[in-house]
C-alpha cells in the first residue's frame, strides 16, 4: 500500500507565476483534502474533493482552486503566488467524508 | 467559530511518562485525532477518537477525551528519543475538515 503520494516534494516558484501540485489518495480512498501549512504553525485547511467536486472550502482567496479526477487523484493550483503562499502544501484522504484521515508528506513550496 | 489550542512545548526524560494536551471548541466534532509531525516530514497519524468515547488505548499511547470541558490529552507512556517532534491535536467536522491546533514540540531528554 503506498499510502497518499503528493509530487512534486520541493518547488520554487516566482512570485505572480502559477503552480499545480498533485496528490495520489491511499489505496481504497475516494475523498481528497489539501491543507497548507506556514512554517511554525499548524496545517490550515484549503478544500476537500469528493466525486469530483469541492466540497468544503476553507478561508482562502479564489487564486486557490482545484480538481478532483475519476481514479480519485487530486490537483491543487495556485495563481498570481505571493510570497506568502511559501509553505507545506499537504494532501490527505479518507474513505467518503466521515473516516479517519491519512497525509502524505507534503510539497514544499517556495515563493521568492 | 471553531479553535484548537496546545501548549507550545514539553520537555521529558527518557522513560517518563508525556502528558500533551488540548482544548477546542466546537460540541460537534465527530472525530478528534492527533497527529505526529517529524521534522521536514508530514503529518503521521497517531491514533484518533471517536466524539461518543472517553478513552482510547493502542499500545503505549493513551487519549483521553472529556467532552464537558472540551479537552483532549495524549499520553505517551515509556517515552522514548525517537518521540521527539511535534504533535498536532486536531478535531473534524461532520464532513471530515480538520482544524489544527499549533502543534506541541516534545524534547524527550536521554
Amino acid at each position: 500500500d503506498a499510502g497518499v503520494t503528493q509530487s512534486p516534494t520541493h518547488l520554487i516558484k516566482t512570485r505572480g507565476q502559477q503552480v499545480t501540485l498533485r496528490c495520489s489518495p491511499k489505496s481504497g480512498h475516494d475523498t481528497v483534502s489539501w491543507y497548507q501549512q506556514a512554517l511554525g504553525q499548524g496545517p490550515q485547511f484549503i478544500f476537500q474533493y469528493y466525486e469530483e467536486e469541492e466540497r468544503q472550502r476553507g478561508n482562502f482567496p479564489d487564486r486557490f482552486s482545484g480538481h478532483q479526477f475519476p481514479n480519485y487523484s487530486s490537483e491543487l493550483n495556485v495563481n498570481a503566488l505571493l510570497l506568502g503562499d511559501s509553505a507545506l502544501y499537504l494532501c490527505a484522504s479518507s474513505l467518503g467524508l466521515n473516516t479517519e484521515a491519512f497525509f502524505g508528506q507534503g510539497t514544499r513550496l517556495t515563493v521568492v | 467559530g471553531e479553535d484548537v489550542e496546545q501548549s507550545l512545548f514539553l520537555s521529558v526524560r527518557e522513560g517518563d511518562s508525556s502528558v500533551i494536551n488540548c482544548t477546542y471548541t466546537d460540541s460537534s466534532s465527530t472525530y478528534l485525532y492527533w497527529y505526529k509531525q517529524e521534522p521536514g516530514a508530514g503529518l503521521q497519524l497517531l491514533t484518533y477518537i471517536f466524539s461518543n468515547m472517553d478513552m482510547k488505548q493502542d499500545q503505549r499511547l493513551t487519549v483521553l477525551l472529556n467532552k464537558k470541558d472540551k479537552h483532549l490529552s495524549l499520553r505517551i507512556a515509556d517515552t522514548q528519543t525517537g518521540d521527539s517532534a511535534i504533535y498536532f491535536c486536531a478535531e473534524a467536522n461532520a464532513g471530515n475538515m480538520l482544524t489544527f491546533g499549533g502543534g506541541t514540540r516534545l524534547m524527550v531528554k536521554p
